[in-house]
Order: C-alpha cells, then structure tokens, then sequence
C-alpha cells in the first residue's frame, strides 16, 4: 500500500515568506508527528497528533511554527516569517501501535 | 522522565567485523522498543522492533537487538558489517497507550572501513 507522502519535496523560499509543509499518512493511522532534521543531525520533535486529542506541541521550537491536522488524516506544518536557521528538512510520520513510519521529508531552504 | 540515550556518537569497524550499537531507555512501564537506520541522503527505515515475547527480536538486513530489562538496553547487533551498513542509527521508545508519544535517541553514526 502507499506510504507517507510529503509535498513539496524540496522548498526554497525567501527569509520573511510564509510556507506550508504537507503530510498525506498512511491511511487508517490515528497518530502523525512532525521533526526537523539540521544537516547531520538528529531528529528534534516538533509535533505530535494523536486521534482527537489536543496536539502535543512542546518541540515547537517559536511561535512562528503551526500545524494542524484536519479531518484525522492530512496534517499542514505552518513555518511564518522564515529564518535562515529554519532550513532544514522537515520529516513527518504516522504511527500504528507505536511504529513509525516515515515520509521521504521536504527539504526547506531559506537564503 | 522517559528517555533514550545513545552512548556512541559515531562508531567505526571494519567490515566483516561485528557490531553493537548501545541504546539505553527510560520508560515506566514495559516499552516498545525500536531501531531504525538512515542512510545518507535517505529516509528513515524500521530495522526492527519489540513489543512483548521474545527479547530477541530480528530484523532486516541481518540485524539483531536484544531487550534486557534488568538493563534497561535494547543494544543491536549484527556478526558482520557489510560497507553498505554504513548510516546513521537510530534507537526510540514508544509506549503501548496511544496518548505516549515515541521518542528517538540522538543516533549512532556508523563508519564501516574496508
């Protein structure tokens, strides 16, 4: 079956833009979370969704990060007024039983 | 709290050689337990995981983990590293009630010289 979708795959925006980040999970799964990855490094949480439940927000790293989730499916990571220090690649996953599974990421670039 | 700790920032082995890679968790109840590996310029691909049963799980591509409680480790394993192992690691903890959220450790970055 088809696996977790990301779109755009590569982004490249001006400092000051708006964008927005898409995740299509794999259907079916109630969970979905948010990372950036900085070159060479680890995953740092963002967000994590769970069913109906009010999102987990804590990795948010200013308030100029949003997202949302609509209809339990399709989630939107919102980046306002983009920095330099937000370029990055972006990964989602949704999760069934606690397993991950991973989208290829959108590769944002901020000059 | 829970946690992960990834002792190794970076390993190197030879290849042919053996590998273990240290993953330590803090969890209070039983966890799930996951590795995952990132080859460069790729993304993340479940190499195995645990739930329940068996502490010895095995996954793809050879490798092997094992969950030992009194530890607190899930530490992976594999008898002989290939060059195409090299990539980056990564160990998590999940919960088995949907409101956890699964947390990764910082990765072990594996070098494999021919």
């Amino acid at each position: 079956g088809a696996g977790v979708s990301q779109s755009p795959s590569n982004k490249v925006t001006e400092k000051g833009k708006d964008v927005e980040l898409r995740c299509d999970p794999i259907s079916g799964h109630t969970a979905l979370y948010w990372y950036r990855q900085s070159l060479g490094q680890g995953l740092e949480f963002l967000i994590y969704f769970q069913g109906n439940s009010a999102p987990d927000k804590s990795g948010l790293p200013s308030d100029r990060f949003s997202a949302e989730r609509t209809g339990g499916s399709v989630s939107t990571l919102t980046i306002q007024r983009t920095q330099q220090e937000d370029s990055a690649v972006y990964l989602c996953a949704s999760s069934f039983e606690s397993t991950q599974y991973f989208g290829p990421g959108t590769r944002l670039t901020v000059l | 709290a829970q946690s992960v700790t990834q002792p190794d920032i970076h390993i190197t082995v030879s290849e042919g050689a053996s590998l273990e890679l240290r993953c330590n968790y803090s969890y209070g109840a039983t966890p799930y337990l996951f590795w995952y590996v990132q080859s460069p310029g790729q993304g993340l691909q479940l190499l195995l995981k645990y739930f329940s049963g068996d502490t010895l799980v095995q996954g793809i591509k050879g490798f092997e983990a094992e969950f030992k409680r009194s530890q607190s480790s899930f530490n992976l394993r594999k008898p002989s590293v290939h060059w195409s192992d090299a990539a980056e690691y990564f160990c998590a903890v999940g919960g088995n009630t949907g409101g956890f959220k699964t947390i990764f450790g910082a990765g072990t970055r594996l070098f494999v010289k021919a």
